[in-house]
């Protein structure tokens, strides 16, 4: 059956550090996104990506990127971790306005 | 500005009674409407979805929502719920000719009285 999957499941790291959390669909999708969770908030756009070599900013993209290189992935890039981007992340595909969610990410950052 | 609004952060409801979650959007034209919902450290789960035709949708686990365009609402319903409903309620929408990019609402914490 066709899935998403994102990994690592969870992950703690430092201030400063790079970190990529990983995405990956095999629908198919031309249509990936990002999502940030935190408390108060619901989820919010990071990043979107329409097809290969296609990326676009969300409502949140500071402090994080994206690339496309092929058709499946969407690594999620934090050039320098900080602690305000401690929250739960979680990738999507989608067509034809039906969208697809991932099992999410925990990331923490000390 | 655009946006989609679920006025109610927290709802509190006794297990067997009534249920209705708001869910307002200020999109031009009628965009895609979806209710998610989210258990406590779980993914989303898609309950139904709007995207054209009979304005009163049936999703899964005994939901209901209703789509009104004069209030701009998608409200979601359920006439009897069940302790294990607690969770949290996220609306999203879809605006038109937006390439799937979903907008959610900051979601609704339903609480269940036993």
């Amino acid at each position: 059956d066709a899935e998403i999957t994102q990994s690592p499941r969870h992950k703690i790291t430092e201030t400063g550090r790079q970190v990529t959390l990983a995405c990956h669909q095999t629908w198919n999708h031309n249509n990936m996104f990002w999502y940030r969770q935190d408390l108060g908030h619901g989820l919010r756009l990071i990043h979107y990506s329409y097809g290969v070599h296609d990326t676009n900013k969300g409502e949140v993209s500071d402090g994080y990127s994206v690339s496309r290189s092929n058709t499946e992935d969407l690594p999620l890039t934090l050039e320098s971790a900080a602690s305000s981007q401690t929250s739960v992340y979680f990738c999507a595909s989608s067509e034809k306005g039906k969208q697809y969610f991932g099992p999410g990410t925990r990331l923490t950052v000390t | 500005a655009q946006s989609v609004t679920q006025p109610d952060i927290h709802i509190t409801v006794s297990e067997g009674a009534s249920l209705e979650l708001r869910c307002n959007y200020s999109y031009g034209a009628t965009p895609y409407l979806f209710w998610y919902v989210q258990s406590p450290g779980q993914g989303l789960q898609l309950l139904l979805k709007y995207f054209s035709g009979d304005t009163l949708v049936q999703g899964i686990k005994g939901f209901e929502a209703e789509f009104k365009r004069s209030q701009s609402s998608f409200n979601l319903r359920k006439p009897s719920v069940h302790w294990s409903d607690a969770a949290e309620y996220f609306c999203a929408v879809v605006p038109m000719n937006r390439d799937d990019k979903i907008i959610f609402g900051k979601g609704t914490r339903l609480h269940i009285l036993p």
